[in-house]
Order: structure tokens, then C-alpha cells, then sequence
């Protein structure tokens, strides 16, 4: 069945300091979301990319989605103590099932 | 955009019993979904609740452990039955948007079975 694998799965950063997660699919995607959970929260919709090669921009976050639409990033620009959270991608496939990345929790040192 | 309530938020329970967990929609949505979340790991879909017909379950969950309920459009529940340390976790609905939104979700119910 179709796996999404991302990493890293912790990453701690200074306060200003860029972050980035990667996303992997083992299958081409119709399109890919991202996703954010503060602690103890529950998961939040941010984006969906559809297009192969897409970039989209929400403030200091830019989303990519790949040209074989396999893989995805999600970059933050000098990180906030807000931007603390666990981010997921979620894969669509053909099959119009959602499959959830192993997450990347996000640590920001003040 | 629509809203959804998740109840109870969180429960202690005894092994050998069962909790039901309530998902209400404001609006109607055409489908739903339950996932389970360990704590600090990712979401794994259990089932996918359509109204009027059955609920389709992914692989390794049972409708015998986990009846769903889908009564209406805005409307649905998931029974934990029988219940075992191994079932504490957290408990998501969630509905999606269509094809071109991201999925929403309820804010979770905290189950712990002791």
C-alpha cells in the first residue's frame, strides 16, 4: 500500500533559525496537504498542493510539491516560539485515500 | 467553514468496557472518518463512515471492536468495545472538504483504559 515517510522526525532550532521537513511518497500523488498539531491539539488543515512543481508562500512558510508529485517540503523562515508544533503531510492517491506522514515535531529554543 | 464537536475530550476506563465517542457536524458532509493517534506518533485511519451504508474498515480494525454509527449527515459515533490497555489513545473525527480542501478535525478524545 502506499507509504509516506517523512523526516526528520524531531528537529530543534534556535528561535530565527530555518526549518525545514521533507516528505516522501513510495507512489505518485494527486496531491499532498500539510498539516499542523500543537501540542496536545488536534491536527490543523495549512495548505494542499496539487500541481507538479507547485510552490506556495504563507508568510514565512513555502510548500513545495515535486515534479514526479512523490515528494514535498514544507521550509519555515526564521522560526517563531508560535511555529512549535508537530507537522504532518498527508498524501492523496489515486485511490482519493489520505495517508498521513510520520510527522516532524518542531522545536524552537527562545 | 464547518464546525466539529468531539465528546467526550477525554475518559478513564476499565478494561472490559466500552466507550462511545460522540462527532457532531454543523453543516452536512458527505463523509467521515475516524483515526486513532498514539501519543507522538502519526494518525492511522480506522474507518470511513458514509450514511446509510456500512462503514469501510482499514486493515487491522474490526467493526467488531469499533462499531460506527453514521444515523445521518452531521452525525456520527465510534464504540471502542471492549476495551484493553492497548486501546489508550487519542480518538480523531474528521471530515473532508472535497477534494480540493484538507480534512477537519474534531478536537480528540484522550482514552485511557486501565
Amino acid at each position: 500500500g502506499q507509504q509516506v515517510m517523512q523526516i526528520p522526525q524531531y528537529q530543534h532550532v534556535q528561535e530565527g533559525e530555518d526549518f525545514t521537513t521533507y516528505c516522501n511518497s513510495s507512489t505518485t500523488l494527486s496531491n499532498i496537504q500539510w498539516y499542523k498539531q500543537r501540542p496536545g491539539g488536534h491536527p490543523v488543515f495549512l495548505i494542499q498542493l496539487v500541481k507538479s512543481g507547485e510552490v506556495k508562500k504563507q508568510k514565512r512558510l513555502t510548500f513545495q510539491f515535486g515534479e514526479a508529485k512523490k515528494n514535498s517540503s514544507l521550509h519555515i523562515t526564521a522560526t517563531q516560539t508560535t511555529d512549535v508544533g508537530t507537522y504532518f503531510c498527508a498524501g492523496r492517491s489515486a485511490g482519493n485515500m489520505l495517508t498521513f506522514g510520520g510527522g516532524t515535531r518542531l522545536m524552537v529554543k527562545p | 467553514s464547518a464546525v466539529i464537536s468531539q465528546k467526550p475530550s477525554r475518559d478513564i476506563c476499565q478494561r472490559g468496557t466500552s466507550l462511545t465517542i460522540q462527532c457532531q457536524v454543523d453543516s452536512q458532509v458527505t463523509m467521515m472518518f475516524w483515526y486513532r493517534q498514539q501519543p507522538g506518533q502519526s494518525l492511522t485511519l480506522i474507518a470511513t463512515a458514509n450514511q446509510g451504508s456500512e462503514a469501510t474498515y482499514e486493515s487491522g480494525f474490526v467493526i467488531d471492536k469499533f462499531p460506527i454509527s453514521r444515523p445521518n449527515l452531521t452525525f456520527s459515533t465510534l464504540t471502542v468495545s471492549n476495551m484493553s490497555p492497548e486501546d489508550s489513545s487519542i480518538y480523531l473525527c474528521s471530515f473532508g472538504t472535497g477534494p480540493t480542501g484538507g480534512y477537519t478535525f474534531g478536537s480528540g478524545t484522550r482514552l485511557t483504559v486501565v
